[in-house]
């Protein structure tokens, strides 16, 4: 059974950091890793996806990498801004089953 | 979301009476899922479906039952409701054609469901 962990649960940093959020998962067979973002109140919306051939996905300030063998995926926002501040989750694809972790609540302090 | 509407978006019910969530797609996408989403919890997943009346369960099936007569529709039905369903529930579809092939998983916008 597939367990995705994040680490971790909050994180608050002042504007202007670079920080990283950490994924786990307990099976290494994956066929991808995705990075979400959620706002209060609100959807789900995909940031990144990293298929299980890849080591990582850019995609502006954003950058995530994926190492399957040790079960990690990390998520680095480069110079953070307060409307960075949202919770996000982490959703490992394997089989046909896809399983989220139960997030970072990130807040940004200006 | 483009591409995904879930119904209704808003209800409240009582306690022993039968609901049904509605998920429509006009992607044409093969998967569908539905999660609830429960504060401490995150995003579990309930039942999913790989076609037309393919279905299986997820991580919190009990209590639950899912239908996909159409390609377009998921259905999810709580034969009698109770106050430990009250959620946010969430469905999601994707476009993931089998092996290791990318696929965005794509939300609706979500349904609460207040259970008294």
């Amino acid at each position: 059974k597939q367990e995705v962990t994040q680490i971790p649960a909050a994180l608050s940093v002042p504007e202007g950091e670079n920080l990283v959020l950490n994924c786990s998962f307990t099976d290494s067979a994956i066929y991808n890793l995705q990075w979400f973002r959620q706002d209060p109140g609100k959807g789900l919306t995909s940031l990144l996806l990293i298929q299980s051939s890849q080591r990582e996905q850019t995609s502006g300030r954003l950058n995530a990498s994926l190492d399957k063998s040790s079960g990690r995926s990390t998520l680095y926002i480069a110079a953070s801004q307060p409307g960075d501040s949202a919770t996000y989750l982490c959703a490992v694809g394997g089989d046909d089953k896809i399983i989220f972790g139960k997030g970072t609540r990130l807040h940004i302090l200006p | 979301d483009a591409g995904i509407t879930q119904s209704p978006r808003h209800k409240v019910t009582e306690t022993g009476t039968p609901v049904t969530l509605r998920c429509h797609q006009t992607e044409n996408h093969r998967y569908m899922y539905w999660y609830r989403q429960d504060p401490g919890h995150g995003l579990r997943l309930i039942h999913y479906s790989y076609g037309v009346k393919d279905t299986d369960k997820g991580e919190v099936s009990d209590g639950y039952s899912v239908s996909r007569s159409k390609t377009e529709d998921f259905l999810l039905t709580l034969e009698s409701a109770t106050s430990s369903q009250t959620s946010v529930y969430f469905c999601a579809i994707s476009a993931r054609t089998g092996g290791s092939g990318a696929n965005v998983l794509t939300f609706g916008a979500g349904s609460r469901l207040t259970v008294l």
